[in-house]
This record gives structure tokens, C-alpha cells and sequence, in this order.
């Protein structure tokens, strides 16, 4: 089936630095999201990419969708504590009724 | 924005007993919602894939009958877990969207534990 390779694992960065993490897939997606979770709660939409090659910033978040489809980044700039918590990119196919294939999640932790 | 709200946040029952999760898209009309299960420290792994009015579609490997799914309205589904055990222990997490072509928002989950 489909699969999304995200990486890094996790991070462990101090407060103030920017962030950056990826999704690949093998797999051409019509669409990419990336939400971030927080401990004990649901993903929560940071930003949706609907075009090959489009760039959108949400405040400190920028994600592109790459332009052959297959991958997405996402760059989180002047981290601060708050941004703490799992981040996951999600593909979206057209064939199947549009579910989403998720990656596997990017730990993020600030030092303060 | 889009605002799914999932009930409840927390259930503690012994085995045997079924428990319903409801899953309401309050600022919007889903034409579908979706299930999801979250084991920890792993991703979300979809479970099953509901339509307002008609019958759920279940990923391979859900069993139907145990995870039982009615989608009634176009803001309400729900999840039953029926004769729950104490593997069916988990994070469940429902999903909304407006539109094929639109983002799915997700609830803020209901962590299941059975004893």
C-alpha cells in the first residue's frame, strides 16, 4: 500500500532555532496536509497544499507541496516552547474515496 | 474554522461492556467522517471510512462487528465497541470534512480503557 517516509524522528532543538522536517512517497498524492498533535489530543490542520509546487505559510509554518507530487516539506521558523508536540504530514489520494496515508510523525522538543 | 468535537474524552469500563463514542461536526455538515485508532508513540491508522446513509467501509483487518459504526446525520457518526476487551485499549480518534476535495479536522479523541 501507500506509504509516506517522514523524517526526521524526532528533534531536539533549542528555542529560537527554525525547524524543518519532510514526507516522501513513491506515491503521487493530489493533496498533502501537515497537522501537529499535541499529547493526548487530536492532529490539528496546520496547512493544506492542493498544487504541485505550491509554498504556504500559516504565521511561523511554510510548507511546500514538491512538484512532482511525492513530497512535502515543512519548515517551522523561531521555534518557541509552544511548538512542542507531533508533527504529521498526511497524503491525500483521489482513487479511494480520498483517505489519508499519514506519515509516521516528527517529535519535536524546544529547550528553553 | 472547522470544528469536530468527539464524546467522550475518557472512558474506563471493565471488559465485556460496549462503549459508544459520538463524533459531531458542529460548524458544518460532513458528508463524511472517519475512525481512526492510535496505538502510542505510532501514527493514526485509519480503521474505517463513514458516509451519511449508508454503511460503513471497514480497512482490512477491523472487524465489523466489534467496531460498529452509525453514520445517522450529517454531523453525527458514531463508534460502538461492542464486548470491548482489554486489547481494544486505545486512543480513538474520529475525523470530519466537508467535502471530498476538502481537509479532514479531527476531534480531540476519546482514550479508551478496559479493565
Amino acid at each position: 500500500g501507500q506509504q509516506l517516509n517522514q523524517s526526521p524522528q524526532s528533534m531536539f532543538i533549542q528555542e529560537g532555532e527554525d525547524v524543518s522536517m519532510n514526507c516522501t512517497s513513491s506515491s503521487i498524492f493530489n493533496t498533502w496536509l501537515w497537522y501537529k498533535q499535541d499529547p493526548g489530543e487530536g492532529p490539528v490542520l496546520l496547512i493544506a497544499l492542493y498544487k504541485a509546487g505550491e509554498l504556504t505559510s500559516n504565521g511561523r509554518l511554510t510548507a511546500q507541496f514538491g512538484i512532482t507530487r511525492k513530497d512535502s516539506f515543512l519548515n517551522i521558523s523561531a521555534s518557541i516552547p509552544s511548538d512542542v508536540g507531533i508533527y504529521f504530514c498526511a497524503g491525500q489520494l483521489k482513487t479511494g474515496g480520498n483517505k489519508l496515508v499519514f506519515g509516521a510523525g516528527t517529535i519535536l522538543r524546544v529547550k528553553s | 474554522g472547522a470544528v469536530v468535537s468527539q464524546h467522550p474524552s475518557r472512558v474506563i469500563c471493565k471488559s465485556g461492556t460496549s462503549v459508544k463514542i459520538e463524533c459531531r461536526s458542529l460548524d458544518f455538515q460532513a458528508t463524511t467522517m472517519f475512525w481512526y485508532r492510535q496505538f502510542p508513540k505510532q501514527s493514526l491508522m485509519l480503521m474505517a471510512t463513514s458516509n451519511e446513509g449508508s454503511k460503513a467501509t471497514y480497512e482490512q483487518g477491523v472487524e465489523k462487528d466489534k467496531f460498529l459504526i452509525n453514520h445517522a446525520s450529517l454531523t453525527l457518526s458514531t463508534l460502538t465497541v461492542t464486548s470491548a476487551h482489554p486489547e481494544d485499549s486505545s486512543f480513538y480518534i474520529c475525523s470530519a470534512r466537508r467535502a471530498i476535495d476538502r481537509p479532514q479536522h479531527f476531534g480531540d479523541g476519546t482514550r479508551l480503557s478496559i479493565l
